[in-house]
């Protein structure tokens, strides 16, 4: 099977725009997970996706959002970045949930200057 | 906060050592899985770990779990420069509606 795909995989964006990021899941998966990974604070759960439903949601703000379609390709949002939000970005696949062994991607690089 | 903490932040050891990392957290938990990360990519699965199980082996990783004192090791046995790498530990909590919780991690590096 193929792996967990994420595109892009770089981005460079500048404070006050906003960013889309995508995540294909290993096919037969039907949770999506989304993490922040930055040197402080580390691995940061964002939100996970099961059959195009929010099932669960981290400490974000409301800039980050996201969605699940049909095909459980996943779409994580980013509106009004601020240089804090400079991170990789990983998102993750299970069959059950954000609880199971997840299998990440390769994540997104993002850089907001 | 994060539920999983590493022990030690950073580790440097030749080839053919062993290496052990610890994992300590704070509430119940189900399970407990490690995570390896190689420098700025994605996380791979190594192995996981049920509450009712006290020890785990696959391949040259053990990994232990004391649930009376909140704590889990990893031990790498025999390292290869290929182990090289960021190691973390990710706990499942009771509580309904929590994803895995990840530690900051611990960074390995063997060294030939």
């Amino acid at each position: 099977k193929a792996g967990v795909t994420q595109t892009p995989r770089y981005l460079i964006k500048t404070r006050g725009q906003q960013v889309t990021l995508s995540c294909s899941p290993i096919s037969g998966h039907r949770s999506v997970s989304w993490y922040q990974q930055t040197p402080g604070q580390g691995l940061q759960f964002l939100f996970e996706y099961f059959s195009e439903t929010q099932r669960n949601k981290g400490n974000f703000p409301g800039r980050f959002s996201g969605r699940q379609f049909s095909n459980s390709r996943s779409e994580m949002n980013v509106s009004t970045l601020e240089l804090g939000d400079s991170a990789l970005y990983l998102c993750a696949s299970s069959f059950g949930g954000s609880k199971e062994t997840q299998y990440f991607g390769p994540g997104t690089r993002l850089l907001v200057l | 906060s994060q539920q999983g903490e590493e022990d030690p932040q950073a580790l440097s050891i030749q080839e053919g050592e062993n290496a052990t990392m610890n994992c300590s957290y704070k509430t119940s938990i189900n399970n407990l899985q490690w995570y390896r990360q190689n420098s700025g990519r994605g996380l791979v699965h190594l192995i996981l770990i049920r509450s009712n199980e006290r020890e785990k082996h696959s391949g040259r990783l053990r990994v232990t779990l004391d649930t009376s004192k909140k704590s889990s090791s990893l031990l790498i046995t025999a390292s290869r420069a290929a182990d090289t790498a960021s190691y973390f530990c990710a706990t499942d909590a009771h509580q309904a509606g929590t994803a895995l919780i990840f530690g900051k991690g611990t960074t390995l590096s063997v060294s030939s």
